[in-house]
């Protein structure tokens, strides 16, 4: 069965501190992809990254960077120098037929 | 806009009653997955279509159903409703299997009086 773990359920930080989100996955597949997904207050998913199991090289997009350990089976993501507009529930997502969603953790940047 | 279109936006019904989710997947997608947000139950898998028909089913209880139509739209039926239906429902698409990624539509707001 696929889980995902998401053991942070809210962080609190201060506009242009970093914000390190942890993620840790179980799959039996050798092939998945990892996704993260942002839900602000508006209600909508919005998609981030997308990362597969073969790649674990780690990038980084904007603000956005994300580091994927295979041997850990860590998918963690980090906001570098967050801003108000990033308060959100971010969620890490495994993908093998369908998406396994972890519970999200509450991030709150006060200005 | 995702370019996936899900309607209602907020439905408020009561219980017993039955409602149709209506969704659009993104143009070129062929796949349609519906989901639940609850506040205990998180985001849950209900069930997958792709280019028609059924491919896996999730956390669908027996009072949901769904489809896809030839015209790759879908709707999901929740019939005999409960108050512990009240939930967040988002419907995503997809152009296979979800390999190359999800696009979420901005979900039909269900609240069962």
């Amino acid at each position: 069965a696929q889980k995902v773990t998401q053991a942070q359920t809210e962080i609190s930080v201060v506009e242009k501190e970093d914000v390190t989100l942890d993620c840790v996955y179980e799959t039996r597949d050798t092939t998945y992809y990892l996704f993260w997904y942002k839900q602000p207050p508006s209600g909508e998913l919005v998609f981030l990254i997308r990362r597969n199991s073969f790649d674990e090289q780690n990038e980084i997009s904007g603000r956005y960077s994300w580091n994927f350990q295979k041997s850990t089976s860590s998918f963690n993501f980090t906001i570098t120098a967050s801003q108000v507009v990033d308060s959100a529930v971010y969620f890490c997502a495994l993908n093998d037929y369908k998406l396994s969603f972890g519970a999200g953790t509450t991030v709150t940047v006060r200005a | 806009d995702s370019g996936v279109t899900q309607t209602p936006k907020h439905l408020i019904t009561a219980t017993g009653q039955r409602v149709t989710l209506r969704c659009s997947p993104r143009s070129g997608d062929l796949s349609v997955y519906w989901y639940q947000q609850s506040l205990d139950q998180g985001l849950q898998f209900l069930i997958h279509y792709y280019n028609g028909e059924e491919r896996a089913k999730g956390n669908i209880l027996e009072r949901f159903s769904a489809q896809q139509f030839p015209d790759l739209h879908s709707e999901l039926n929740l019939s005999s409703l409960e108050l512990g239906d009240s939930a967040l429902y988002f419907c995503a698409s997809s152009v296979g299997t979800g390999t190359s990624g999800y696009t979420f539509g901005s979900g039909t707001r269900l609240t069962v009086v």
